[in-house]
């Protein structure tokens, strides 16, 4: 079936770190390929998308670029601020209504 | 405008008890997927409404129905508590089923003691 692997976590950094957190998912045909934030005791927010091969998704300072190739959405900020300490979900959509694929998602650390 | 709104937002609950737990979409939506988080994992996909119809569902037993009401409002309910059934379940809205992510809500706290 669809699935998502995405590094473990705990990632601890310090702040303006360079930050990297791998995804890779199986999924039929072509998803769109989602990152979701979680913050403390808080829902899920939606930190960005890209909807075809090559798109790439920015927004707040991350990146992610839709390589079909490598079937492949990873996650990067040149500078980490204590601020984005999270859990980071990457998520493609999947099957005929398009429901979100989750992992178990990367917690992020940073420190001053 | 508000967005994905879920109550209550904490609930205490006795193993064989039952439960039911409400969703109000973002301004706009017409489509309700309902998820559970257990802590430390991955949302897990329940259903998904749309037309008041169960259009979709994942691995999860008969104990879990919903409801969707004509002002796309939604309903979880869950039936015979196991204590395996604390979570976080969290309510997500769309327009029909679209590729351009979900709004979530914060979700409810259910802790089945």
């Amino acid at each position: 079936g669809d699935s998502v692997t995405q590094m473990e976590g705990p990632v601890t950094l310090s702040e303006e770190a360079f930050l990297t957190i791998n995804c890779t998912y199986t999924a039929t045909g072509y998803p769109s390929l989602f990152w979701y934030v979680q913050y403390p005791g808080e829902g899920l927010q939606l930190l960005l998308k890209a909807t075809k091969a090559d798109d790439k998704g920015s927004n707040k300072g991350f990146e992610a670029t839709y390589r079909k190739e490598t079937t492949s959405f990873h996650l990067e900020k040149g500078s980490v601020q204590v601020s984005d300490s999270a859990v980071y979900f990457c998520a493609p959509q999947s099957g005929g209504y398009n429901k979100l694929i989750f992992g178990a998602g990367t917690r992020l650390a940073v420190h001053p | 405008d508000a967005g994905v709104t879920q109550s209550p937002t904490h609930l205490i609950k006795t193993r064989g008890q039952q439960v039911t737990l409400r969703c109000s979409p973002k301004s706009g939506h017409d489509t309700v997927s309902w998820y559970q988080q257990a802590l430390g994992q991955g949302p897990q996909f329940i259903f998904q409404y749309y037309e008041e119809e169960e259009r979709q569902r994942g691995n999860f037993p008969d104990r879990f129905s919903g409801h969707q009401f004509p002002n796309y409002s939604s309903e979880l309910n869950v039936n015979a508590l196991l204590l395996g059934d604390s979570a976080l379940y969290l309510c997500a809205s769309s327009f029909g089923s679209n590729n351009y992510g979900y709004t979530f809500g914060s979700g409810t706290r259910l802790t089945v003691v």
